[in-house]
């Protein structure tokens, strides 16, 4: 079985500063993660995902992530952020061989970006 | 435009009453999934199914039944026997196997007065 732990609930930052949303899992299985986005009142949007291969990946809108297996995490960030980058962040987990359906999603952590 | 629609958006219902809600995709995927999401405990997996005619009890699917009897549509009904069914109802399809993305509706927020 597969756990997803978001460290963060809340995450205020400034306008153009960075930012890192953290993200550790726990499983028996080599895994595969997800870093999906949530505007209020509406459905999650795939943001990046990491199945195998190259540990960097990056998000079409300046986000990028790094799975880390020695340190079981998958953080998300972002060099400077925009005021539209506002939202709820999940990341979620699957394992290899498990049964399809069993995606564990992490509780979110909330960005606020001010002006 | 292809994509995941749900209905209705708001569902207001009194204390005891079963109610259904909607989820309609026009992917063309397998694969279907009914979500819970409570303010601060991220998405709980209710139900899913793979393929036609069959699926699976997620995580809380006490209180819960679905039905696939086609591919484009999966019904979540929320029974009485749902002890607190206030939440935001998500529901996703992927193209079938594991590792695809899930794709997300836009949510029915479920109010029981």
């Amino acid at each position: 079985a597969q756990s997803v732990t978001q460290l963060d609930s809340q995450v205020p930052v400034f306008e153009e500063a960075p930012v890192e949303l953290r993200c550790n899992y726990s499983s028996s299985v080599s895994v595969y993660l997800f870093w999906y986005v949530q505007y209020p009142n509406q459905g999650l949007q795939l943001l990046l995902k990491y199945l195998s291969g190259s540990t960097l990946v990056e998000s079409i809108n300046g986000f990028e992530a790094e799975f880390n297996k020695s340190q079981t995490s998958f953080h998300l960030r972002k060099p400077s952020v925009h005021i539209s980058d506002t939202a709820e962040y999940f990341c979620a987990v699957g394992g290899y061989g498990g049964s399809q359906g069993n995606l564990i999603f992490g509780k979110g952590t909330k960005l606020s970006v001010k002006p | 435009d292809g994509g995941i629609t749900q209905s209705p958006k708001y569902l207001f219902r009194k204390e005891g009453q079963n109610v259904t809600l909607s989820c309609e995709q026009n992917l063309n995927h397998d694969a279907m999934y009914w979500y819970r999401q409570d303010p601060g405990q991220g998405l709980r997996l209710i139900y899913y199914s793979q393929i036609v005619n069959d699926f699976q009890k997620g995580d809380i699917a006490e209180g819960y039944s679905v039905s696939r009897e086609k591919k484009e549509s999966f019904p979540l009904t929320v029974t009485s026997a749902q002890k607190n069914p206030t939440a935001f109802y998500l529901c996703a399809s992927s193209p079938g196997t594991y590792t695809d993305t899930q794709y997300f509706g836009p949510g029915t927020r479920l109010t029981v007065l």
